[in-house]
């Protein structure tokens, strides 16, 4: 089975700009779910969908937001972009339904560098 | 925010030595789970452990889980140079979620 894979791999980009981030799951895994990685704040949620509705927010601003298509790939978009935004955007995909939890399979992640 | 403190935050070691990595959180949980970053690349799951289980091993891999304290530890056995990562520890506080709520994480050097 092919693994998670997002697109782009780099991305650099000005302030004020918008970003949109892709990601596609494990072939069966409907739940698709994106972190933020920075030096400071480390990893940390930022939604996950399941079944293309949203089913968990993490903290962060309305300038995330993100999206699920029916074949359970998955955008992420980042709009008027900061400085702090540069991170490394992780994307895990698992086959986690209702009643149980299972490990998330990661993407390589895209790097975002904000000018 | 953090549920997870990882301690130490780096331990460097020889080949063939064991590595202990420690982790606390601060509420119940469902399960924990630790996975290794190599190098700012994605993350891979190394194993899932249930709030209701004591201990799990996988290969050189065994970790424990002291619910009464809210703490974890991986233990790396007979570790080898391709074991140097970071090493994550992460929670899950709801059955059914995926929700991971990571720790800082500890740097492992494993030296030839």
């Amino acid at each position: 089975k092919a693994g998670v894979t997002q697109t782009p791999r780099y991305l650099i980009k000005t302030r004020g700009q918008q970003v949109t981030l892709s990601c596609s799951p494990i072939s069966g895994h409907r739940s698709v779910s994106w972190y933020q990685q920075t030096p400071g704040q480390g990893l940390q949620f930022l939604f996950e969908y399941f079944s293309e509705t949203q089913r968990n927010k993490g903290n962060f601003p309305g300038r995330f937001s993100g999206r699920q298509f029916s074949n359970s790939r998955s955008e992420m978009n980042v709009s008027t972009l900061e400085l702090g935004d540069s991170a490394l955007y992780l994307c895990a995909s698992s086959l986690a339904g209702a009643g149980d939890t299972y490990e998330q399979y990661f993407g390589p992640g895209t790097r975002l560098t904000v000018t | 925010s953090q549920q997870g403190e990882e301690d130490p935050q780096a331990l460097s070691i020889q080949e063939g030595e064991n590595a202990t990595m420690n982790c606390s959180y601060k509420t119940s949980i469902n399960n924990l789970q630790w996975y290794r970053q190599n190098s700012g690349r994605g993350l891979v799951h190394l194993i899932l452990i249930r709030s209701n289980e004591r201990e799990k091993h996988s290969g050189r891999l065994r970790v424990t889980l002291d619910t009464s304290k809210k703490s974890s530890s991986l233990l790396i056995t007979a570790s080898r140079a391709a074991d140097t990562a970071s090493y994550f520890c992460a929670t899950v506080l709801n059955s059914g979620y995926s929700t991971l709520t990571f720790g800082k994480g500890t740097m492992l050097l494993v030296s030839p």
